[in-house]
């Protein structure tokens, strides 16, 4: 049962432009959201994280949004660069679960000059 | 954050052998997790490796396929016992830091011929 889902497996933008990645999951229980990057032959790094009592988190480039009622969010990331081409993984996780996470497919992004 | 190395980085392995993956933090951490990540798809974890405890398993693997060792802070190992094909898979292990996020290994990629 998958939890926690990425509906677009690949996204292609523009450099320059914003990239809108979207995640949705299923458990009411998730209280803590968070994004991973990951290149190819390379483990995931963090990139931004969400606290369910907030409806948004911005680091730099990076927004991630979170609409709890929708039970959806997003990673914004503006402007998009070269180098953010990778796999962008959604992932939750449930208050005083061990810090375990529960992961998203992936949505493979491409940035195209 | 953590630093995390595995060893070794890939293996093609024959049906019915075993294999033990090691992972080393270079800080003392409390958690640690054993994920894979098989052709195309996300992450699943496989188990939760506590300092002097028992690992705990999520539903569909079980021990005896996955004996986990995690004899301190730094390290930890999975076995991938009895392989068969359908193991072939990256196997990544990461490192939770006290809060939510967490720190994965560049992963070892798995061959059962």
């Amino acid at each position: 049962d998958q939890q926690v889902k990425q509906n677009s497996p690949s996204l292609s933008v523009q450099e320059g432009r914003i990239s809108i990645l979207n995640c949705d999951y299923t458990n009411s229980m998730f209280d803590y959201f968070l994004w991973y990057k990951k290149y190819p032959a390379e483990g995931p790094t963090f990139l931004i994280s969400i606290s369910s009592i907030k409806d948004k988190n911005e680091d730099g480039r990076f927004t991630v949004f979170l609409n709890k009622s929708a039970k959806h969010l997003s990673l914004h990331i503006v402007p998009s660069q070269p180098g953010d081409s990778a796999v962008y993984f959604c992932a939750a996780s449930v208050t005083d679960s061990w810090g375990k996470l529960q992961f998203g497919a992936g949505t493979q992004v491409v940035v195209t000059p | 954050s953590a630093v995390i190395s595995q060893k070794p980085s890939r293996d093609i392995c024959q049906r019915g052998t075993s294999l033990t993956i090691q992972c080393q933090v270079d800080s003392q951490v409390t958690m640690m997790f054993w994920y894979r990540q098989q052709p195309g798809q996300s992450l699943t974890l496989i188990a939760t490796a506590n300092q002097g405890s028992e690992a705990t398993y999520e539903s569909g693997f079980v021990i005896d396929k996955f004996p986990i060792s995690r004899p301190n802070l730094t390290f930890s190992t999975l076995t991938v016992s009895n392989m068969s094909p359908e193991d072939s898979s990256i196997y990544l292990c990461s490192a939770g830091t006290g809060d939510y996020e967490q720190y994965f290994g560049p992963g070892t990629r798995l061959t059962v011929t």
